[in-house]
């Protein structure tokens, strides 16, 4: 597509449930990435791919958190057991490939809130 | 480790310049420059590379010292199009990004 494209934009649900959120990055694009950001605050890295593999989920805050990329293209980021402190901007990015001077295309995000 | 920029605000008239500073902890391999508008994703608005020169479109550039770890945004002439809060992305290792806390500009006519 012409960009990385995010689904929903907005997420409202409630504490305990399960979400799923999706990424659609740029088609060609290798690399991965996720992030979620706070108010006033710089993105947050999670976790990173590159073609199917997860190169670096250093960033998943615990067990709750898991994301997929099966095909190397979309990806979907899971939260189990949501709590009111995931509440955040999730933010999916993609770039040709990682380590070569590429800058990241980001996606508009989903704004997820646990209520 | 976070890149820490500074300032954190900045108002300016239109025509002013502006710097913004990133400053790391650690061996840089690339520093990215990001712009962020309200409610709207991070744009990409340049990479410097390791052993790379000073990097500029229009009236915004940048450089990049490898020694001090550092690198330095700089916005001349201002627009208003330039309000919106920039993010540097450092690069160590493992090809992904640490962002800073990033710099609130506000250009006012």
């Amino acid at each position: 597509g012409a960009g990385v494209s995010q689904t929903p934009s907005n997420k409202v649900t409630e504490k305990g449930k399960y979400v799923e959120l999706r990424c659609d990055p740029i088609s060609g694009h290798t690399a991965l990435y996720w992030y979620r950001q706070s108010l006033g605050q710089g993105p947050e890295f999670l976790i990173y791919f590159q073609g199917t593999g997860a190169a670096d989920d250093s960033g998943l805050p615990n067990d709750r958190f898991f994301a997929v990329r099966p095909e190397g293209s979309v990806s979907t980021l899971k939260i189990q057991r949501t709590e009111r402190g995931d509440s955040a901007v999730y933010l999916c990015a993609s770039s040709p490939s990682p380590g070569l001077g590429y800058g990241y295309t980001f996606g508009s995000g989903t704004r997820l809130t646990v209520v | 480790q976070q890149p820490v920029q500074s300032p954190q605000a900045v108002i300016l008239r239109e025509g002013e310049d502006a710097v913004i500073n990133c400053s790391s902890s650690k061996a840089l391999y690339s520093v990215h420059w990001y712009r962020q508008k309200h409610g709207e994703a991070p744009v990409f608005l340049m990479i410097l590379l390791k052993g790379g020169e000073q990097k500029g479109h229009d009236k915004i550039s940048a450089s990049f010292n490898e020694k001090k770890q550092q690198s330095s945004l700089y916005l001349t002439a201002s627009q208003l199009s330039y309000s919106g809060t920039y993010f540097c992305g450092t690069e160590h290792a493992g090809n992904m990004l640490t962002f800073g806390g990033g710099t609130r500009l506000m250009v006012k006519p």
